[in-house]
């Protein structure tokens, strides 16, 4: 079957570092995508990684490895907004989303 | 501005109505989604479509129906709505090929 597995919640200081991990398993592989969503929001993407390596974009960034079958999303000098679940999915053979169930990040003063 | 488009953005019902939730894309998408979810709970895919005249049922049982007669509308209906059905409704839409979607701003149900 296919599987993603990410933190249910993660606490963090405003102004430090977090990371974000995701492992999963599916049937086939397209690309690794990251969202946030605000609570009552809908999602919104942050980043895609289809080969091995770091993409970084401002205070966010994401790795992945094909071979683990792992990623991370790393928020840098974080701010209160940064307050929200994020999201990790894989795009299968079909081309079709694979949801995990979100990592709610709590951001603390 | 190509983007999509949900509405009603709030809808509160009584039990047994019948409902429409309209989801609308101008960016030519011919991938369509609808997800369920309730707060703070995973995405729950049910309903898709690949284009026009196209429309598969999504991982989770649902009670409602969709069509798919132009590319950029994709209306869910729920013919009898029941208080199990209160929840936020989500569209989302995506080209073919290896890219993300976008999600419209949802809508969020209660029936009473």
């Amino acid at each position: 079957g296919q599987n993603i597995d990410q933190p249910t919640e993660m606490t963090a200081t405003e102004g430090a570092i977090v990371q974000i991990n995701c492992t999963y398993q599916t049937s086939g592989f397209n690309g690794l995508f990251w969202y946030q969503q605000h609570a009552g929001e809908a999602p919104t993407f942050l980043s895609y990684n289809v080969l091995d390596g770091l993409e970084e974009k401002g205070r966010f960034s994401s790795f992945l490895s094909r071979s683990k079958g792992y990623s991370y999303l790393l928020l840098k000098e974080l701010q209160m907004k940064d307050s929200a679940s994020y999201l990790c999915a894989v795009m299968d053979s079909n081309y079709q989303l694979i949801w995990g169930a979100g990592t709610k990040l709590i951001i603390k003063p | 501005e190509a983007d999509i488009y949900q509405t009603p953005r709030y809808l509160v019902i009584g039990t047994g109505k019948k409902i429409t939730l309209e989801c609308s894309q101008t960016m030519g998408h011919d991938k369509m989604y609808w997800y369920q979810q309730d707060p703070g709970m995973e995405l729950h895919l049910i309903h898709y479509s690949y284009g026009v005249n196209s429309t598969e049922k999504g991982d989770l049982s649902s009670e409602s129906t969709v069509s798919r007669i132009r590319t950029e509308h994709f209306p869910l209906t729920l013919e009898s709505a029941r208080p199990s059905h209160t929840s936020q409704y989500l569209c989302a839409s995506s080209e073919m090929g290896h890219y993300g979607y976008t999600f419209g701003s949802g809508t969020r149900l209660t029936v009473v």
